[in-house]
């Protein structure tokens, strides 16, 4: 089955608005990774959160290694920031699992 | 700033025909990967190249071959394309594996098959 689900799979948001965007493992954890994907252009590295909690500007990434399941968390989203966000773990050394990706639009 | 190079970044072809599409990285990284992403953008891996070494071989097609002349680069080759293979092929990089640093992606080969 699916090692890697992510919520939920589309998202609209008010301009201001924040959104938390969930993913949840069944497999054990090397690390988790978040990216972000434009419609047509390559993924960019948001974060790289094994556990704990990391900021970076209006965004905000938990793992919490127990529970088996991280978060991203979007304050006051802003248009630039539609596009796919997607996580995956590593349960090898090379070996990177993603989910299916949440699908994010922010409208004015 | 780009630092992972895919080329070509569009490719249409017709079924049973050979392509190739090359990967180069400057970043110094030891490992390199190809993944593909499908039309639901969901990405599986494919291969993972360390030092010029094999590591990772998912269950493809035996059509699909990689090839790493060095640890900068890593092409991957598809002998006789099937309607099935278009789809976005994204290569990427990182110092060692997956599992202890973060991986940086290529814009990606589109790949359409008629």
């Amino acid at each position: 089955g699916q090692q890697v689900q992510q919520s939920p799979a589309s998202l609209v948001l008010q301009e201001g608005e924040n959104a938390e965007l969930q993913c949840n493992f069944s497999t054990s954890l090397n690390s988790m990774q978040w990216f972000y994907q434009r419609p047509g252009g390559s993924l960019v590295s948001l974060f790289y959160n094994p556990s704990g909690t990391k900021h970076s500007g209006r965004l905000t990434s938990t793992t919490v290694i127990k529970e088996r399941r991280s978060s991203l968390h979007i304050s006051s989203s802003q248009t630039t920031d539609s596009g796919t966000y997607l996580c995956a773990l590593t349960s090898s050394f090379s070996k990177l699992v993603f989910g299916q990706g949440t699908s994010l639009s922010v409208v004015p | 700033e780009t630092a992972v190079f895919q080329t070509p970044n569009y490719h249409v072809t017709q079924v049973g025909n050979e392509v190739s599409f090359n990967c180069k990285q400057t970043l110094g990284h030891d490992t390199m990967y190809w993944y593909k992403q499908d039309s639901k953008k969901l990405l599986k891996i494919m291969f993972s190249y360390n030092n010029k070494q094999l590591i990772v071989n998912e269950t493809v097609p035996r059509r699909f071959s990689p090839q790493s002349s060095d640890k900068a680069h890593l092409n991957l080759r598809i002998k006789s394309v099937e309607p099935e293979d278009s789809a976005v092929y994204l290569c990427a990089s990182s110092y060692q594996g997956a599992s202890q640093n973060t991986l940086y992606f290529g814009a990606g080969t589109r790949l359409s098959v008629l």
